[in-house]
């Protein structure tokens, strides 16, 4: 079985250019959450998707961040225009339907605002 | 939010050597889950906890919830140098809510 997948796994941007981020979760799995770690910090839950639908997106830091989830399989995180302290590392999660399900996380996307 | 408090932040040990962490918190948590991070990798989960007082094992690594419900440990025993990574415990805010996550432990471990 595939595991989560992210791309890319690194991305170095200037500040005000666009950077989109891309996870597609373990295929079956219907919840998809963003995670973000700023260094030395917690992860920090961004949003999370049920199917094509956006259950909780109280983590979104601002408007500048826009996650899809088309047709309910992959998803994708566009962060336009960045700023530097957007840099850190994004996770995506997916997870089976049911109560207590375990999150699997992929290796995850280092953004680096310059 | 809750915010989850983990301790030490980080640690140098020599292999062979047991190794003990904790994450407390302000509130009530009603599972506590521990992952580790490698190097380049996302969270694993290594155990789930699900009630009070429930002690659960494996393989070296021993995790309780505790008793309060506002703290967890986890201990690793004789450790080997592939533990080396970033443990973070977890738990979900409330009811359904998405994890709440530590900032993390980060573990060095000496040949």
């Amino acid at each position: 079985e595939a595991g989560v997948t992210q791309f890319p796994s690194h991305s170095v941007i200037e500040k005000g250019q666009t950077v989109t981020l891309r996870c597609d979760p373990i295929s079956g799995h219907d919840n998809l959450y963003w995670y973000r770690r700023v260094m030395g910090k917690e992860i920090k839950f961004l949003l999370h998707f049920v199917k094509e639908s956006k259950q909780d997106e109280s983590g979104m830091p601002n408007n500048r961040f826009l996650a899809e989830r088309t047709g309910g399989t992959y998803s994708t995180l566009k962060v336009q225009p960045a700023e530097l302290e957007d840099s850190g590392v994004y996770f995506c999660a997916s997870s089976q339907g049911f109560a207590k399900s375990p999150l699997h996380f992929g290796n995850g996307t280092r953004l680096t605002v310059t | 939010g809750q915010q989850l408090n983990q301790s030490p932040q980080s640690m140098f040990i020599q292999e062979g050597e047991d190794v003990s962490m904790n994450c407390t918190s302000s509130s009530i948590f009603n599972t506590w889950l521990w992952y580790k991070q490698d190097p380049g990798e996302g969270p694993v989960l290594l155990i789930a906890l699900y009630k009070a007082g429930e002690l659960t094992s494996n393989g070296r690594l021993t995790a309780q919830f505790g008793i309060t419900r506002k703290d967890s440990f986890l201990n690793i025993s004789a450790s080997i140098p592939s533990d080396v990574g970033i443990y973070f415990c977890a738990g979900p805010d409330s009811g359904n809510t998405p994890l709440v996550f530590g900032k993390g432990t980060r573990l060095s471990v000496i040949a």
